[in-house]
């Protein structure tokens, strides 16, 4: 199976603060990722797929780039909505695998 | 409004058997790819399986730890995707959600439906 690995697991950030997360691939996925923005809950929400696109009603404060093993997820300016559980999914290979999770803190 | 809407979750025995069902509404529910993805207590997402739709094979594919326990289906007929979950362990005790996939094939979930508890305990 693909491991998904998400660092940090937690951030402490502050509304205004641009923000980065990283997930990384055991093995090589292309752009087959996708990110998802879960509160405490609440189902996950797609934010980000095919690594880079934007799903629709997204704010375009979210941001995602990388390919084959390293992505990363971009908040620009974070606002107080942000403050939630971000996970990366790979979709390139069955059993599909999510990060262990990164938790948003407030500062 | 795209909407799924899941039910029959409750508590289990160990070994017991539990039925999931996921409603949809929305959308054409014959041509969506389906999935059951579960979240233990305070831990992280799981995919548990899919359903392709019957036009595109209705292929079923599941994660190891529930392979020959679990069975997904899917009604047509009543837009209702099920989850049969036997010889429950302590282990399966999660929030199930049910999703389906943004474009069949392309393997990333919108909408998800809110979820049903799933306990396992004796």
């Amino acid at each position: 199976d693909i491991q998904m690995t998400q660092s940090p697991s937690s951030v402490s950030a502050s509304v205004g603060d641009r923000v980065t997360i990283t997930c990384r691939a055991s093995q090589y996925i292309s752009n087959w990722l996708a990110w998802y923005q879960q509160k405490p809950g609440k189902a996950p929400n797609l934010l980000i797929y095919a690594a880079s696109s934007l799903q629709s009603g997204v704010p375009s404060r979210f941001s995602g780039s990388g390919s084959g093993t390293d992505f990363t997820l971009t908040i620009s300016s974070l606002q107080p909505e942000d403050f939630a559980t971000y996970y990366c999914q790979q979709a390139n290979t069955f059993p599909l695998t999510f990060g262990g999770g990164t938790k948003m803190e407030i500062k | 409004e795209v909407q799924l809407v899941e039910s029959g979750g409750g508590l289990v025995k160990p070994g017991g058997s539990l039925r999931l069902s996921c409603a949809a509404s929305g959308f054409t529910f014959s041509d969506a790819w389906m999935s059951w993805v579960r979240q233990a207590p305070g831990k992280g997402l799981e995919w548990v399986g899919r359903i392709k739709s019957k036009t595109d094979g209705g292929t079923i594919d599941y994660v190891a730890p529930v392979k020959g326990r679990f069975i997904i289906s899917r009604d047509d007929s009543k837009t209702t995707l099920f989850l049969q979950m036997n010889s429950l362990k302590i282990e399966d005790t999660a929030v199930y959600y049910c999703t389906t996939e943004v474009t069949p094939g392309y393997n990333w979930f919108d909408p998800w439906g809110q979820g049903t508890l799933v306990t396992v305990s004796s």
